[in-house]
């Protein structure tokens, strides 16, 4: 069965410090992985996917990952990290084609002074 | 394009009320899916449809939620009768056939007293 597991609930960074958020999956084949990023009583909001190819990908506000399949990981990273950053982020998981995504618990990331 | 359409935003209602939450799903799209996120259980998906036939309502919690969708331009999920225990914020997402990235809603909260 399809899972993902984000280990970190809750995560608190220093503005301008960097940032690595984990994800790890398990699927029988050959996976598209997401990261989506919810604000507070907002949607959630697509960072970047992988579909295949380059296994580095570039999103939006900054954000990349990279799919490591022998780690079974997605992690999400970003160098420097600004205030607005504070949401919650989802790693995804899903098959080719119209079915659902399989998302995990989410990682509260919290931006200090 | 305006993205999911979800309506309410907020909806308050007494126990043992039925509730009916709207989604319009982006135009052209033929993927449709209704999650519910809490605090306990994150995002979990209740039940989806493709070209406007449900596919897989496993995660329909009871026999009180039904989903419809109609045409392809609007689906609905009630609660009949509604519970404390369905709390939660309620998100329409939708995709397109090939693209597996799903577009969310801005979601409803549902408050159940």
């Amino acid at each position: 069965a399809q899972s993902v597991t984000q280990p970190d609930i809750h995560i608190t960074v220093s503005e301008g410090a960097s940032l690595e958020l984990r994800c790890n999956y398990s699927y029988g084949a050959t996976p598209y992985l997401f990261w989506y990023v919810q604000s507070p009583g907002q949607g959630l909001q697509l960072l970047l996917k992988y579909f295949s190819g380059d296994t580095l990908v570039q999103g939006i506000k900054g954000f990349e990952a990279e799919f490591k399949r022998s780690q079974s990981s997605f992690n999400l990273r970003k160098p420097s990290v600004h205030w607005s950053d504070a949401a919650e982020y989802f790693c995804a998981v899903g098959p080719r084609g119209n079915t659902p995504l399989v998302f995990g618990k989410g990682t509260r990331l919290s931006v200090i002074a | 394009d305006a993205g999911v359409i979800q309506s309410p935003r907020h909806e308050v209602t007494e126990m043992g009320q039925e509730v009916t939450l709207r989604c319009k799903p982006i135009s052209g799209h033929n993927s449709l899916f209704w999650y519910r996120q809490t605090m306990m259980r994150g995002l979990e998906l209740l039940i989806y449809f493709n070209n406007n036939v449900p596919i897989d309502d496993s995660g329909m919690p009871e026999d009180r939620f039904s989903a419809k969708m109609p045409n392809a331009s609007f689906s609905t999920l009630k609660i009949q009768p509604s519970e404390p225990r369905d709390s939660a914020v309620y998100f329409c997402a939708s995709s397109t056939q090939g693209d597996t990235e799903a577009f969310f809603g801005q979601g409803t909260r549902l408050t159940v007293v």
